[in-house]
C-alpha cells in the first residue's frame, strides 16, 4: 500500500536559519512526489514536485526538495527561513490504482518561524 | 481562470439536516477530487472523478455521503442526514490528466453540524 509519513508534527526555526521539513514515502514503482503549503483558512497551494531527473527540485518561494531513492525520502528545505513561511506543509505521493490515480497526503507538519 | 471555486465558504447546520457542498473546477481539468480535513484525521480523500465519472469512492465514510458531477464544470458533495462528527473543512481540488500534474485546491467549505 502507498503511504506518506511526515515524522514531525511541528518544526520550529529562527528567521534566517535553514529549515528542513521531513517526508518519507512508500509506493510501488516510480514515485511522483509533491509538496503543498496551507496558510490559515486557505486551501492547499502547490510548492514543487519531483517526477524524474535531477534529485534536487526547486519550487516556489525559495523552497527546494531533495529526492533520495535509497532512503525513500523527499525532504523540503529552504536555506533561510522567513516569518511568512510559517504555515502547514504537506508532502504527497501520487499512487496508481485501477482505472486512474489518486494523491495521498501526509499528516502535515506545522512550521513556526520565529523572528 | 479564477481557480477552483467552492461554495458556501461556511455552513452551520443542525444535526439531521441535509447539506450540499458545491465545487466548480478549473476549466480544462478533467480530474476532480473531494477531500475532508480534520485535526484528528488530517486530509482524507473522499472521492475523485475523471471526466465526470466517479473512479474511486472508497474514502466516502458511509452511505450518508454522496457525490455527483453532472458536467465538467460542477460537482456536489451531499451529506444526508448530517451528524456532528461530519464537522470538518471540505476541499475540492482539480487537476489535468497526467502523473506529473499538481492539484489546485479551492478555499474549502467549513462545515459545522450542531
Amino acid at each position: 500500500a502507498q503511504s506518506v509519513a511526515q515524522p514531525e508534527d511541528q518544526v520550529n526555526v529562527a528567521e534566517g536559519n535553514p529549515l528542513t521539513v521531513k517526508c518519507t514515502y512508500s509506493v510501488s514503482g516510480n514515485p511522483y512526489l509533491f509538496w503543498y503549503v496551507q496558510y490559515p483558512n486557505r486551501g492547499l497551494q502547490f510548492l514543487l514536485k519531483y517526477i524524474t531527473g535531477d534529485n534536487l527540485v526547486k519550487g516556489s518561494y525559495g523552497f527546494e526538495a531533495e529526492f533520495n531513492k535509497s532512503q525513500t525520502s523527499f525532504h523540503l528545505k529552504k536555506p533561510s527561513a522567513l516569518v511568512s513561511d510559517s504555515a502547514l506543509y504537506f508532502c504527497a505521493v501520487r499512487a496508481s490504482n485501477t482505472g486512474g490515480f489518486k494523491t495521498i497526503f501526509g499528516a502535515g507538519t506545522r512550521l513556526f518561524v520565529k523572528a | 481562470d479564477a481557480g477552483v471555486i467552492q461554495s458556501p465558504r461556511h455552513e452551520v447546520t443542525e444535526m439531521g439536516q441535509e447539506v450540499t457542498l458545491r465545487c466548480k473546477p478549473i476549466s480544462g481539468h478533467d480530474y476532480l477530487f473531494w477531500y475532508r480535513q480534520t485535526m484528528m484525521r488530517g486530509l482524507e480523500l473522499l472521492i475523485y472523478f475523471n471526466n465526470n465519472v466517479p473512479i474511486d469512492d472508497s474514502g466516502m465514510p458511509e452511505d450518508r455521503f454522496s457525490a455527483k458531477m453532472p458536467n465538467a464544470s460542477f460537482s456536489t458533495l451531499k451529506i444526508q442526514p448530517s451528524e456532528p462528527r461530519d464537522s470538518a473543512v471540505y476541499f475540492c481540488a482539480s487537476s489535468q490528466t497526467g502523473w506529473d500534474t499538481e492539484a489546485f485546491f479551492g478555499q474549502g467549505t467549513r462545515l459545522t453540524v450542531v
